[in-house]
């Protein structure tokens, strides 16, 4: 069964280091998302990403986040200077509205751990 | 707009015993509505979902839910809870509207499980 994959599971870094958090979601999909989860608190949308541009993102997505999709297959989130607020669980999930279902595919998630 | 509300963050059951998670949703639209599981430590796994075709829904684990238009309500329930089923639930409501194909999520159940 095809799958979202997230790379790395685990991630610890200091305070205004850049952090890239990698993602191959499931390749017929054409709609692919951030989610952020602190530690005991909900799901958060992040941004989306569709046709190669980000389509929507929420005002956590502040000019220090920034996605890619740099080669057809991966799509990465970038975190350009991170602060200790950032550390969360970091969810990837890709969507093929084709179906008009919405079903959100998602990834095992990437730790982010910010010292 | 569209909004999901979890109208309970803890839900404590003993082992054997039916289990209700409730969740009521907003959309301006017909929506597509999804119960996520996640266990401690792991990812968000589809338990089931609904989009439009029948209202009573089944899903992985013996979980079902009952979409009610007129309640704007899409709980979850199980006849008989299991040791296993400890984790969080999460409701999402979808709809893609006005270009907006963004998965919202509820804030999260907690089911505790008793032996």
């Amino acid at each position: 069964e095809p799958e979202v994959t997230q790379t790395p599971s685990h991630q610890v870094t200091q305070m205004g280091q850049e952090v890239i958090l990698r993602c191959v979601p499931i390749s017929n999909h054409l709609y692919f998302y951030w989610y952020r989860q602190i530690l005991g608190q909900k799901v958060e949308f992040l941004v989306s990403f569709y046709n190669n541009e980000i389509s929507e993102k929420s005002e956590i997505f502040d000019d220090q986040f920034s996605v890619e999709r740099p080669d057809g297959s991966n799509f990465t989130l970038k975190i350009r200077s991170t602060k200790l607020e950032d550390s969360a669980m970091y969810f990837c999930a890709s969507s093929d509205w084709g179906s008009n279902t919405g079903e959100l595919f998602f990834g095992e998630g990437s730790r982010l751990t910010v010292l | 707009a569209q909004s999901v509300t979890q109208l309970d963050s803890h839900v404590s059951v003993s082992e054997g015993t039916p289990v209700l998670l409730r969740c009521n949703y907003s959309s301006s639209y017909s929506p597509s509505l999804f119960w996520y599981v996640q266990h401690p430590n792991k990812g968000l796994q589809l338990l089931l979902k609904y989009t439009s075709a029948a209202t009573l829904v089944k899903g992985i684990n013996g979980f079902e839910a009952e979409f009610k238009k007129s309640e704007t309500s899409f709980h979850l329930t199980k006849p008989s809870a299991h040791m296993s089923d400890a984790a969080e639930y999460f409701c999402v409501v979808s709809a893609s509207s006005g270009g907006s194909y963004i998965p919202t999520f509820g804030r999260g159940t907690s089911l505790i499980v008793h032996p």
